[in-house]
């Protein structure tokens, strides 16, 4: 089936510090979503991309659609404490079901 | 505001029990999922039900099962709980087409099966 894979698992990083997630799929994608979800919290959605080679920006956060909408990627700019939390990308193929990628925690040193 | 609601933030239940999970959202959304949530292995989606009385099977839908009677309400079903069962499970809910409109979380039920 299809599946939508996450890397890193896991990012320790010096506040201030940039961070990166990235998200790959096999088959080429209709939609990706980002999900934050906070510690002891539920998921909650970020951002759609649609559009093959699609950039969005949300204060530090940068969101990219790669070209052939296989894989996407979030960046945050000199990350914060409030940034700490694992974040998901949400893949769908024809605009039907969402796949969830496994997630990158991120945790942020002061 | 969208609110999606669990019955239990907690739950502890014995190996065998049948364990009901109910969900509630007020937003008027046709599609309602069930997923689970273990370390390392992200979001699995269990069952989704796109219209009251219609379901669909996930990733995952081997040990449970689904009710969906009213349009706000989901339920997920343990029909002999296992101690592999034990995991966060979370609902949600969203607009359709499904795959292109936000989902909306509920707070999710932490489960242990003993």
């Amino acid at each position: 089936g299809q599946q939508v894979m996450q890397i890193p698992q896991y990012q320790h990083v010096q506040e201030g510090e940039d961070f990166t997630t990235y998200c790959n799929s096999s088959t080429t994608l209709s939609n990706i979503q980002w999900y934050k979800q906070r510690p002891g919290g539920h998921p909650v959605f970020l951002i759609q991309l649609v559009k093959s080679g699609e950039v969005k920006k949300q204060k530090r956060l940068t969101f990219q659609f790669g070209e052939a909408k296989k894989n996407s990627s979030l960046h945050i700019t000199a990350t914060q404490t409030t940034d700490v939390g694992t974040y998901f990308c949400a893949g769908s193929l024809y605009g039907n079901k969402l796949v969830f990628g496994a997630g990158t925690i991120l945790r942020v040193k002061s | 505001d969208v609110k999606v609601t669990q019955s239990s933030r907690y739950l502890v239940k014995r190996t065998g029990e049948k364990v009901f999970l109910e969900c509630v959202q007020d937003m008027d959304h046709e599609n309602m999922f069930w997923y689970r949530q273990d370390p390392g292995l992200g979001l699995r989606l269990i069952y989704f039900s796109y219209d009251v009385k219609m379901k669909e099977k996930g990733d995952i839908p081997e040990g449970y099962s689904v009710s969906r009677e009213k349009k706000e309400r989901f339920s997920l079903i343990l029909e002999s709980a296992s101690t592999n069962q034990t995991s966060m499970y979370l609902c949600a809910s969203s607009r359709n087409p499904s795959g292109r409109r936000e989902q909306y979380f509920g707070p999710g039920t932490r489960l242990t099966v003993t």
